[in-house]
């Protein structure tokens, strides 16, 4: 029961680096999701995806990008990361019916130094 | 603009002490409100959805209620094993608006 696959888990980057963050699920779930979390902030959508070959913007999504060229994945990048990206990143998805229902990632711990 | 506001932040709890959590929301056009456990290093874990006011959901110790502006997660009798952060979540379109979270920390 691999639900939500997030890879990878922790990560340190110099201000400047470039990364991505890799999300696979094996649900078979149109809709996929980014979110960050930090401290007395909750949960934030970065980008999601309603299905394979688009992408839309949520929340906060300035500085990161994303793609979804095969249904099961979504992958979350950082150009030039920067200390204010410092995080921990959760890849979300749901099916069609109930997008209430989120399986979550167990995560991707992020800090910029 | 669309706001999830939850209280307490932090509620700290003896064995059997039974209390109320609040999610209270702004929204136009109410989707379903959404109700999730979070333990420390993991995911949020999906719990309750309800879509109208009136409407209850039960779930071993815990109780969801819905009002046309908040929602109530009550505890009873909690347990240890009941400690994590309780989120609650709205929805917009395709989204989900999560509030910051209450702490739940049951001592035995």
């Amino acid at each position: 029961n691999a639900g939500v696959t997030q890879t990878p888990k922790f990560r340190v980057l110099k201000t400047g680096q470039s990364m991505t963050l890799l999300c696979a699920q094996d649900m078979n779930h149109e809709y996929m999701y980014w979110y960050r979390q930090d401290p007395g902030m909750g949960l934030r959508l970065i980008h999601y995806s309603v299905g394979e070959g688009t992408t839309a913007k949520g929340e906060v999504p300035d500085g990161y990008n994303v793609s979804r060229l095969k249904k099961q994945n979504f992958l979350l990048g950082l150009e030039s990361a920067a200390p204010s990206q410092t995080s921990v990143y959760f890849c979300a998805s749901s099916d069609r019916e109930s997008t209430g229902e989120l399986f979550f990632g167990e995560g991707s711990r992020l800090t910029v130094l | 603009e669309d706001q999830v506001t939850q209280s307490p932040e932090a509620l700290r709890l003896q064995e059997g002490e039974s209390s109320s959590l609040n999610c209270s929301y702004t929204v136009s056009g109410l989707r379903g409100l959404f109700w999730y456990r979070q333990d420390p290093g993991k995911g949020p874990e999906f719990l309750f959805t309800l879509y109208s006011a009136g409407e209850e959901k039960e779930k071993e110790r815990l109780k969801a209620t819905l009002t046309k502006k908040e929602s109530f997660l009550h505890i009873t009798a909690p347990k240890p094993e009941d400690s994590a952060t309780y989120l609650c979540a709205v929805r917009v379109d395709y989204k989900l608006s999560f509030g910051a979270g209450t702490t739940v920390t049951v001592r035995a």
